[in-house]
């Protein structure tokens, strides 16, 4: 299976912050990387899809970028709205994988 | 809109069975696989596996092959996840997903809004 590692595992910021978060997969997935959002108590939901995508209806300050072993998500200028936890998903080879997990908290 | 709409929470007992749904609406139901997603109580997600729903053909990830049984039934839209023989680290909120395909690739692009499945004597 794909491990799929995502760094940090937390974070805090204040609001108008830019924020980056992490993901690395253990082999090239190549672009087929895909990143949720989770807010507590709710269903996760897409933001990014082919590892730069932006889902439609999700605001332009989330962005992404990466291919192969490395990606990266940005949120900037960070909202209260976006206190969540942030996982990344590969869908290159069956089993998908997520990455742990990033809390973003905000200060 | 696309709707994921999923059961009820549920409380067994170990060793018991469950069975949840996921009534979908909004889409042309066979024209999407339904992915399951388990996350245990302060975890992670963790993919299942998935089902066409065109065929009903299941594939199930590693560790949740023999008590676990993706099926549907196209007539009213819906799909389900059954569990038998229950243990309490069955004990998580199950999602169920439409999954799209894109360019080559699936992303799961709605989700059902969970069942909480509750495993304990």
């Amino acid at each position: 299976d794909i491990q799929m590692t995502q760094s940090p595992s937390s974070l805090s910021a204040f609001v108008g912050d830019s924020v980056t978060i992490t993901c690395r997969a253990s082999q090239s997935v190549t672009k087929y990387l895909n990143w949720y959002q989770q807010k507590p108590g709710k269903a996760p939901k897409v933001l990014i899809y082919v590892a730069s995508s932006l889902q439609s209806g999700v605001p332009s300050r989330f962005t992404a970028s990466g291919s192969g072993t490395d990606f990266t998500l940005t949120i900037s200028s960070l909202q209260p709205e976006d206190s969540a936890t942030y996982y990344c998903q590969q869908s290159f080879t069956t089993p998908w994988t997520f990455g742990q997990g990033t809390k973003v908290e905000i200060k | 809109q696309v709707q994921l709409v999923q059961s009820g929470s549920e409380v067994k007992k170990p060793g018991a069975s469950v069975k949840v749904s996921c009534t979908a609406s909004g889409y042309t139901f066979t024209s999407h696989p339904v992915s399951w997603v388990r996350q245990a109580p302060g975890e992670g997600l963790e993919w299942m596996g998935w089902i066409n729903t065109n065929t009903g053909n299941p594939t199930y990830a590693q560790g949740f092959t023999g008590r676990f049984v993706f099926s549907v039934d196209t007539s009213v839209s819906t799909a389900f996840l059954q569990i038998s023989s229950l243990k309490a680290e069955d004990t998580a909120m199950y999602y169920c997903t439409r999954d799209y395909y894109f360019s080559g690739f699936y992303y799961m692009d709605y989700w059902g809004h969970g069942t909480l499945v509750t495993v304990s004597s």
